[in-house]
């Protein structure tokens, strides 16, 4: 069956500090995995997009690996801001015959002062 | 440049009516796609639209249909609407798809089933 999942459920950190957040899925052919952070009340912004050839990729603090071996990513923030509190989702896309998207149930992270 | 718009923000239904829900994508992106979030379920594929064809489908009921216009706006159809269908629906543009382009988000439009 194909799936993504996440952890932790929940994270709480204090400002400035780094966090890194998993996925593990077991969605197969897939053509590229995605990390969305969504703020309370608002829609999904996109932070990457890797392929299964690619292994790392930035987007300012933020960067998302990726072992298409052991399928397995994460998304690692550095020097958290207050900002960062929100909800991370890893998003895979199966692409056997059609292309669907299979989502985690995201990580809660809460940036303290 | 606008970004995707979702109207209305709010809804609020009753048990067995029906609802459309409207997405207007940003300027020049061709492809439309839907999705519902919830507490339990989390976020999950309803469909896309491209170039007012389906192209994709995910596993919901025929209860739930859409459609895209020629100016690729697309509409969002749920009848006979059931308590679990309160949720927050999404919908998200692309230039042509889902499969390898990121996805803009619209911000919702959050149903409420009494």
């Amino acid at each position: 069956k194909n799936q993504v999942e996440q952890s932790p459920q929940s994270l709480i950190i204090l400002e400035g500090k780094n966090c890194t957040l998993q996925c593990n899925y077991t969605v197969s052919p897939f053509s590229n995995l995605r990390w969305y952070k969504q703020d309370t009340g608002r829609g999904p912004v996109s932070l990457t997009i890797m392929t299964f050839s690619e292994n790392t990729k930035s987007n300012g603090r933020y960067t998302a690996t990726l072992d298409a071996d052991t399928k397995q990513s994460s998304l690692h923030i550095t020097a958290s801001q207050l900002s960062d509190s929100a909800s991370y989702i890893c998003v895979v896309i199966f692409s056997g015959g059609y292309n669907k998207l299979i989502f985690g149930a995201g990580t809660r992270l809460a940036v303290h002062p | 440049k606008a970004g995707v718009t979702q109207t209305p923000r709010y809804l609020i239904k009753t048990r067995g009516q029906q609802v459309t829900l409207s997405c207007s994508p940003i300027s020049g992106h061709r492809s439309v796609s839907w999705y519902q979030q919830t507490p339990g379920q989390g976020l999950q594929f309803l469909f896309e639209y491209f170039s007012e064809t389906q192209r994709n489908k995910g596993n919901f009921p025929g209860r739930f249909s859409g459609r895209q216009f020629s100016n690729s706006r697309s509409e969002m159809n749920v009848s006979t609407l059931e308590l679990g269908d309160s949720a927050l629906y999404l919908c998200a543009s692309s230039l042509e798809g889902v499969s390898n382009q990121p996805q803009h988000f619209g911000d919702g439009t959050r149903l409420s089933i009494l």
